[in-house]
């Protein structure tokens, strides 16, 4: 059974601090990785998606790696902002599904000013 | 358009209520899903729609039934609902419903239940 833990649940920075966020899944076995960005109440946001074959994708001050045999993905957010606050999920797409995202339960990021 | 459309934002409704959630997106997707997220824990997948038909039924209790009237629109039907179904119902859509695609997720609507 696929499962997805992120790692800190919590996180609080300065602005404008360089931050690592953590991703791992137990069986690697998948399709692929997506990064999501959920504002409290609200919907989740598409940031990155990794392919299996990929190593890493950028957005812009967002950059997501991944290592599949290991089972990690980071996700890293440089010169942060107080608008990069939010809860930030991952979610992994196995090989065996066209549908099935599991995520993991996120991590609450705050950036002070 | 990227915009995937839930209403209503906010819903109260008693045990006995019949209700609806509707969501809508006219990015031509043929994939849609519902999703349900409970505070502080990760969406979880309830049902999806493929070219509007039910593709996957995550063993939902029957007192959530979802309709998909065309490509554009998915409703999620609420009946004899239960306190602990109170939670965050997110919808999405993607273009296929293959493995490649992104998913594009909606607002969402607050449901509490009495």
């Amino acid at each position: 059974k696929q499962e997805v833990t992120q790692i800190p649940a919590a996180l609080s920075v300065p602005e404008g601090e360089n931050l690592v966020l953590n991703c791992s899944f137990t069986d690697s076995a998948i399709y692929n990785l997506q990064w999501f960005r959920q504002d409290p109440g609200k919907g989740l946001t598409s940031l990155l998606l990794i392919q299996s074959s990929q190593r890493e994708q950028t957005s812009g001050r967002l950059n997501a790696s991944l290592d599949k045999s290991s089972g990690r993905s980071t996700l890293y957010i440089a010169a942060s902002q107080p608008g990069d606050s939010a809860t930030y999920l991952c979610a992994v797409r196995r090989m065996d599904s066209s549908y099935k995202l599991i995520f993991g339960s996120g991590t609450r990021l705050l950036v002070r000013p | 358009d990227t915009e995937v459309t839930q209403t209503p934002k906010h819903l109260v409704m008693g045990m006995t209520n019949k209700k609806s959630l509707k969501c809508e997106q006219h990015m031509g997707h043929r994939a849609m899903y519902w999703y349900k997220q409970k505070a502080k824990k990760p969406p979880e997948l309830m049902f999806v729609y493929s070219y509007e038909k039910l593709s996957i039924n995550e063993s939902v209790p029957s007192r959530f039934s979802p309709e998909c009237p065309n490509s554009s629109l998915l409703n999620l039907h609420l009946h004899a609902l239960q306190p602990e179904d109170s939670a965050l119902y997110l919808c999405a859509s993607s273009q296929h419903g293959t493995r490649e695609d992104t998913q594009y997720f909606g607002p969402g609507t607050r449901l509490t239940v009495l």
